[in-house]
């Protein structure tokens, strides 16, 4: 079974505007990790920002925020004042708490800024 | 410098042949990862290593064979290449919980084409 669906393929924003990326996950593990990691048209995958199933704020590093709904099991990603360079692809991705050894990746949201 | 390196960048090749990638991280991590990333852009792990010791291996084929001669270095050998081993190969690395998030850092990625 899928651990990590994110069911929006592509999007597009316009500039200085907010999107928001969904993501939803799949653990019966009470201690796990989720994460969001940014892919540019360049390749490399950049890590953006972390949320630990105990934390009890939504992470947030600078333009990106964290929606963790624990309950609902989904962690979305807000990216505010999108800028052109936010033009990539995104990938959720959780580590569960029996497996420190592996990140398992949802199959990404391509996000094309418009100015 | 570079955390996390990986050589080569691109390696274009023959069905059958065996070639090598090379993967070094100067972070101090004990854990090392290949990835594999297909022409949908989804990412599977491959292997994990640990202190140089091998903990994951996802139902790889056995033409794929990792070493990892110390913590900071795990290569990927695969002989016999396919048509199907053609992709984006990446190296990451991590320190293990309970100290650190666990977030991946990965490497610039190694695209493989077999023809």
């Amino acid at each position: 079974a899928q651990k990590i669906t994110q069911t929006q393929p592509g999007m597009f924003v316009q500039e200085k505007e907010a999107v928001t990326l969904d993501c939803t996950y799949d653990t019966s593990d009470p201690s796990y990790g989720l994460f969001w990691y940014k892919q540019p048209s360049s390749g490399e995958m950049i890590f953006l920002i972390y949320q630990g199933s105990y934390d009890q704020q939504n992470a947030t590093e600078g333009r990106y925020s964290l929606n963790f709904q624990k309950a609902r099991k989904s962690a979305n990603l807000v990216i505010s004042a999108s800028q052109l360079g936010d033009s990539a692809m995104y990938f959720c991705a959780m580590r569960e708490g029996r497996n420190d050894y592996k990140l398992s990746f949802g199959a990404g949201t391509t996000v094309t800024v418009r100015a | 410098d570079t955390a996390v390196s990986q050589t080569p960048k691109y390696l274009v090749t023959q069905m059958g042949n065996d070639k090598s990638i090379k993967c070094e991280q100067n972070l101090g991590h004990d854990t090392m990862y290949w990835y594999k990333q297909d022409s949908k852009k989804f990412l599977k792990i491959m292997f994990s290593y640990n202190n140089k010791e091998l903990i994951i291996n996802e139902t790889v084929p056995n033409r794929f064979s990792p070493k990892s001669p110390d913590k900071a270095h795990l290569n990927l050998h695969i002989n016999s290449l396919e048509l199907g081993d053609s992709a984006v190969y990446f190296c990451a690395s991590s320190q293990t919980k309970p100290a650190n998030t666990g977030e991946l850092f990965f490497g610039e990625g190694s695209r493989l084409t077999v023809l």
